[in-house]
């Protein structure tokens, strides 16, 4: 079985400054490895995913995430963040190989950015 | 770009009453899923359907749950008698194939009186 690890419920920014959101994961086989966001009121929106190669992905609002397989992370970066970037991010995780790899989600981190 | 639409957005059924939730799926997705989220908890993992049969469901997913696909479009969550405790967010999502990205729709909230 699979499991992720969110382990800041809330994270507070400034407008402008840097944050990342961290992920740990738990899983006896190999997985896929996702990030989305929700804003208010809306579905869960792919942000950012790793399959395979290299371990560090990036999507086209510049958030970031490195695959980290000896520490099992997952964390996602954004070097300057945007009012607009408020919003809950999902960290999940799918094992590789076995049936129709369901999500496994973690209980979401809550950016909040401030002017 | 093409999306995962969800209908009602919001449900609202009195206790022991049925409900169906409905989902039309990309069009050229073959994989299809339904989780829901509790309010303030994480998003959980209900069921999977593939080539019109259940592929995995989850503990929660008992027998007053049931997926169909009735069309060739539509992909429906049906809940015979509803749970104060089946109030939660809804969510429908497809895929490609095992291992693509999921993608997901907007949600149906249902509100269990």
């Amino acid at each position: 079985a699979q499991s992720v690890t969110q382990l800041d419920s809330q994270v507070p920014v400034f407008e402008e400054a840097p944050v990342e959101l961290r992920c740990n994961y738990s899983s006896s086989v190999s997985v896929y490895l996702f990030w989305y966001v929700q804003y208010p009121n809306q579905g869960l929106q792919l942000l950012l995913k790793y399959l395979s190669g290299s371990t560090l992905v990036k999507s086209i609002n510049g958030f970031e995430a490195e695959f980290n397989k000896s520490q099992t992370s997952f964390h996602l970066r954004k070097p300057s963040v945007h009012i607009s970037d408020t919003a809950e991010y999902f960290c999940a995780v799918s094992a590789i190989g076995t049936g129709f790899q369901k999500l496994v989600f973690g209980t979401g981190t809550r950016l909040l950015v401030s002017p | 770009e093409p999306e995962v639409t969800q209908t009602p957005s919001h449900q609202v059924t009195q206790m022991g009453q049925e409900v169906i939730l409905r989902c039309v799926p990309i069009s050229n997705h073959l994989y299809f899923y339904w989780y829901r989220q509790i309010l303030g908890q994480k998003v959980e993992f209900l069921v999977s359907f593939y080539n019109n049969e259940i592929s995995e469901k989850s503990e929660i997913f008992d027998d007053q749950f049931s997926v169909e696909r009735p069309d060739g479009s539509n992909f429906t969550l049906k809940i015979r008698s509803t749970k104060l405790e089946d109030s939660a967010m809804y969510f429908c999502a497809s895929s490609e194939g095992p291992g693509q990205p999921q993608h997901f729709g907007d949600g149906t909230r249902l509100s269990i009186l």
